[in-house]
């Protein structure tokens, strides 16, 4: 079955220090891929994608991720964290039939990223 | 901001009953796509509309149908609820285009006792 992993519950992570959240895929062909975050009582908003080219992907709000073929991972970083990226943060993969036209999301269980202050 | 509306923001309903949740996005959204998020869990697939006909489907049974509009604008129904089927739905529409990439809207939270 594909699927998208996210390893970590929860990640706690000084203010000003870089973070990452980590995410690994087991998606067939080449899947796009993507981060998007979540805030309490609100829908998910988007942050990047990666589809193809360069490994690394710049997003919204200095987020980037780094994009490794030979681990299928597609980890989210920021240089320097803020206490209002506290939020949940979700991994996608995207599975298309071209016969259907139909784009699937499979996601991550989620990460729970805390900035302290 | 996505664009994407969802109304109602929360709703209560017993089981057995039947729900109709909404969702409407811009011009040119012409794709719209429904995921169900338990507590805890990350958004599952339900179906996805394309010009008003439904071209993909995830593991969910046939009481879950949908309707999308030529206004641009969707459907969820769910027949006989469950209280499994609490849950935040969501909808995401694709700028035409650009169809890999879903815009989400705020969701419907929906229980069911």
């Amino acid at each position: 079955a594909q699927s998208v992993a996210q390893p970590e519950d929860q990640v706690n992570v000084a203010e000003g220090n870089p973070l990452t959240v980590k995410c690994t895929y087991s998606v067939s062909g080449n899947p796009y891929l993507f981060w998007y975050v979540q805030y309490p009582n609100r829908g998910l908003q988007f942050l990047l994608k990666y589809i193809t080219g360069d490994n690394l992907v710049k997003g919204s709000y200095g987020f980037e991720a780094e994009f490794n073929k030979s681990q299928t991972s597609f980890h989210l970083k920021k240089p320097s964290a803020l206490v209002s990226d506290s939020a949940l943060y979700f991994c996608a993969a995207s599975t298309s039939s071209y016969t259907s036209g139909t784009y699937k999301y499979i996601f991550g269980t989620g990460t729970r990223l805390k900035v302290l202050a | 901001e996505t664009g994407v509306t969802q109304s109602p923001t929360h709703l209560i309903k017993t089981r057995g009953q039947q729900v109709t949740l909404r969702c409407s996005s811009q011009s040119g959204h012409n794709t719209v796509s429904w995921y169900q998020q338990a507590l805890g869990q990350g958004p599952q697939f339900i179906f996805q509309y394309y010009r008003e006909e439904e071209n993909g489907r995830g593991n969910f049974p046939p009481r879950f149908s949908g309707l999308q509009f030529p206004n641009y604008s969707s459907e969820l129904n769910v027949n006989a609820l469950e209280l499994d089927d609490s849950a935040l739905y969501l909808c995401a529409s694709t700028i035409e285009g650009v169809w890999e990439t879903q815009y989400f809207g705020p969701g419907t939270r929906l229980l069911v006792l």
